[in-house]
Formats: C-alpha cells, structure tokens, sequence
C-alpha cells in the first residue's frame, strides 16, 4: 500500500522569508501524480502544487515550487517570500494512475505552518 | 462558477442516530470522492462516485454508504453513529475522468456526535 509521510507537525517562517516542507511517500508504481493541499482555519483543502512522477521538471506555481527526487521519493515543498497568508495547515498527497481500486488520494499526516510577522 | 457545496456545515447528533450529509460538485465535474479528517486518523478515503457508479471504497465498516444523483450530487450517509464518527467529513469533486488534474474540496461538515 501507498503510504505519505511528513515528519515534521509543524514549523515556523519568518515573513518574506523562504520555506520548505518535506514529504516523502512509498510506492512501487512508476507513474503517478503527487500533490501540495492547504487547509486554512476555513477548513477548505486548496490544491496549491501538482506534479506528474513521468515529468522531471519540478513544478512551479507563483511563489510555491517543489522539489521532486523520483528516485529518492521525495516531494518537497517551497514557499518563498512567505505571506501571513500563508499560514495553514499543509498536506502531501499520493495518487497512483488509472481509475482502479487503489486511485483514491493517500494523504500525509499534514504539517501546520505558522508565519511570524 | 460555484465551488464545491456541502451542507450542512455544522451538524450534532446522538449515538445511534443516523446523519445524511450532502454535496454538490463544481458544475460539469462528473467524479465525486468523500473524506473523513480527524486529528487522530488524518485524512482517510471513504469513497468515490463517478456517474452515478461508485467507482472506488475505502475501508470504512457499512454503516458509511454513499451515492450519486444523475446531476452528479452526492450524500452519504451514516447510520448508528458512535462517538468516533465525530470529524470533518470533505467533499471533493474532479473535471477529468481519471481525477489526475487534483480535486476541488468544498469546506467540509463538522460533525459532532454525542
């Protein structure tokens, strides 16, 4: 079974700083789609970040970008010039191709992140 | 366009009852998967729906069961609630077929059982 983890619970950024969180996940597929969800204090999961495993240029939206090691399974996130915005709660999530009985998404235990103005 | 709707927001039940929550998907977004959230078990899976088809289940016992309406609407619906029925449970709905492009999350409803 796919498995996600993040080991840190939470960190903390200075604002206008730079930020990055790490994630690692388990799998033995070779093609695959990896995600960065936000969940602020709303409660809605916003999809910031999507990578597809077949690509090996590392994804990029606005000021967030992921580092991508497909060997190592590595999946981190960066977020440069940190917003108050910004603080919420981050998850990593895994999905295997197809629509078979294994292609749901498999989430991390999420990292909570804060930023000092 | 609307995003993802759930209703209610907020819901309290006793032990025993039984709940139906309710989602309604971006429009044109045919797949719709449910999650449960709580702090001890994180984010896990209950199930997909695709055209009114549930196309995928997570492992959650048979009191959790779900549909899908032909305007791509879902409920679920938990009968005998216990006390560890009480978290967020997230709709999510998907454009593509094969849910690659991410999924939109609507804001969840709290529920407390008691």
């Amino acid at each position: 079974a796919q498995t996600v983890t993040q080991s840190q619970p939470e960190m903390s950024v200075q604002e206008a700083e730079t930020v990055t969180l790490s994630c690692t996940y388990d799998t033995s597929e070779s093609d695959y789609y990896l995600f960065w969800y936000k969940q602020p204090p709303s409660r809605q999961m916003i999809l910031v970040i999507r990578q597809e495993a077949y690509k090996q240029q590392n994804a990029t939206e606005n000021r967030f970008s992921v580092n991508f090691q497909k060997a190592a399974k590595s999946f981190s996130l960066k977020i440069s010039d940190s917003q108050l915005g910004d603080a919420a709660m981050y998850f990593c999530a895994y999905r295997p191709p197809g629509t078979g009985a294994n292609s749901k998404l498999t989430f991390g235990k999420g990292i909570t992140l804060s930023v000092r103005p | 366009k609307a995003g993802v709707t759930q209703t209610p927001r907020y819901l309290i039940k006793t032990r025993g009852q039984q709940v139906t929550l309710s989602c309604s998907p971006i429009s044109g977004h045919r797949s719709v998967s449910w999650y449960q959230q709580t702090p001890g078990q994180g984010l896990q899976f209950l199930f997909e729906y695709f055209s009114e088809t549930q196309r995928n289940k997570g492992n959650f016992p048979g009191r959790f069961s779900g549909r899908q309406f032909s305007n791509s609407r879902s409920e679920m619906n938990v009968s005998t609630l216990e006390l560890g029925d009480s978290a967020l449970y997230l709709c999510a709905s998907s454009q593509d077929t094969y849910n690659n492009y991410g999924y939109t999350f609507g804001s969840g409803t709290r529920l407390t059982v008691v």
